[in-house]
């Protein structure tokens, strides 16, 4: 069964709204997780890293001030994408290290489909 | 930015056909991932291949690792045309629980 779950798994809002994605770890605790961005018919670009306790770490040309991450707990990071706009939709997903017998395995959420009108 | 480039960036063959996909990386890595993602769903992972190992095998999905050429290739056997998606390599630079970095992606389409 799925080990990391995102909700919810599609959202349309309206420009100069915002939007709020989860991402939660099911049966394991992650002080990481990681926030990706596809458009279609591309690659996933790696947005920011959430860190548990303490600020996310945001790659180069993302706006910390429009994608809000929060990782309150060990199990639950949050991205909110603030005043979307059309060019913002998008495929958002999560993805968090779980750890194995032989190190850390990647699972991904099944993402979350956003669309700005 | 992107770390893997596959190749090729698209491949359409016959169902029952051998698929070869490859991908080539700039940075040292801790390992390196294949995914599959069909239109508009998420990702799949496939298989993944440690840096100090070279071959491996999960079904019909036969993974290779060259460090020295910093390349990896992908090849499925037998496809059908199931298989029919998105392939793309991820790889892992620093600790084994840090980011993945995602390459451009193939498109492979099997005809039944």
């Amino acid at each position: 069964g799925a080990v990391v779950s995102q909700h919810p798994s599609w959202v349309i809002c309206k420009s100069g709204t915002s939007v709020k994605i989860e991402c939660r770890s099911l049966d394991f605790q992650a002080t990481t997780m990681f926030w990706y961005r596809q458009f279609p018919k591309q690659s996933l670009m790696l947005m920011a890293t959430s860190n548990e306790g303490s600020k996310a770490t945001y790659e180069q040309g993302v706006e910390k001030d429009k994608f809000l991450i929060n990782h309150a707990s060990l199990t639950l990071s949050t991205l909110t994408v603030t005043s979307a706009h059309p060019e913002d939709s998008s495929f958002y997903i999560c993805s968090a290290p779980k750890p194995t017998s032989g190190g850390y395995e990647q699972y991904f959420g099944p993402g979350t489909r956003l669309t700005v009108t | 930015s992107q770390q893997g480039e596959e190749d090729p960036q698209a491949l359409s063959i016959q169902e029952g056909e051998n698929a070869t996909m490859n991908c080539s990386y700039k940075t040292s890595i801790n390992n390196l991932q294949w995914y599959r993602q069909n239109s508009g769903r998420g990702l799949v992972h496939l298989i993944l291949i440690r840096s100090n190992e070279r071959e491996k095998h999960s079904g019909r999905l036969r993974v290779t690792l060259d460090t020295s050429k910093k390349s990896s290739s992908l090849l499925i056997t037998a496809s059908r045309a199931a298989d029919t998606a998105s392939y793309f390599c991820a790889t892992v630079e620093g600790g084994a629980n840090s980011k993945l970095t995602f390459g451009k992606g193939i498109t492979l389409s099997v005809r039944p």
